[in-house]
């Protein structure tokens, strides 16, 4: 069964514009990660944010996490067109290590 | 660096065949993963092992069998494939419990059943 939710599921930029990504989630996690995924190949794990965290940061990416909306979003800045791929996110629930994946957010960055 | 490496990148079998899709990991994770990738339904579950010999559903394991005879190695078998086992498979590690839960993943196996 699938916990996390991505929206939108496209989006569709210019290079240098910033992307946001959201990911809802219905029960309590103690964990979210995010992936990205280039056309046709395996997944790369981007950034884990544990429940006790609010924000953090990667390079060009901020992930958020508000546990009170059961949500969270992936924010990349200043995106290049190599960032073009679908991006998944990820919730570890209790003692679990076995993440549960969202169906994803497919970006189109356009030079 | 982790490496998961997968046996093949793309596969045709034919209805009825025996299909093999092999798994090989070299950072000593105590778990692995296969899921399979369909449009629009993201990855799901088709079963994991969280030690050499021990496996347990995932989400999706009928039609579909495990085998963990190395630690580094994990072997998904598809005991007689049919068409609508025609998917992207990935294979994914990760270290063992109480640790970060981040997950490694192979390049995947394009597999058409015909």
């Amino acid at each position: 069964s699938q916990q996390g939710e991505e929206d939108p599921q496209a989006l569709s930029i210019q290079e240098g514009e910033n992307a946001t990504m959201n990911c809802s989630y219905k029960t309590s996690i103690n964990n979210l990660q995010w992936y990205r995924q280039n056309s046709g190949r395996g997944l790369v794990h981007l950034i884990l944010i544990r429940s006790n965290e609010r924000e953090k940061h990667s390079g060009r990416l901020r992930v958020t996490l508000d546990t009170s909306k059961k949500s969270s979003s992936l924010l990349i800045t200043a995106s290049r067109a190599a960032d073009t791929a679908s991006y998944f996110c990820a919730t570890g629930r209790g003692g679990s290590y076995i993440p549960t994946f969202g169906r994803g957010t497919s970006l189109i960055v356009h030079p | 660096d982790v490496k998961v490496t997968q046996s093949s990148r793309y596969l045709v079998k034919r209805t009825g065949e025996k299909v093999f899709l092999e798994c090989v990991q070299d950072m000593d994770h105590e778990n692995m993963f296969w899921y399979r990738q369909d449009p629009g339904l993201g990855l799901r579950l088709i079963y994991f092992s969280y030690d050499v010999k021990m496996k347990e559903k995932g989400d999706i394991p009928e039609g579909y069998s495990v085998s963990r005879e190395k630690k580094e190695r994990f072997s998904l078998i598809l005991e007689s494939a049919s068409t609508n086992q025609t998917s992207m498979y990935l294979c994914a590690s990760s270290p063992g419990q109480g640790s970060t839960y981040e997950q490694y993943f192979g390049p995947g196996t394009r597999l058409t059943v015909t």
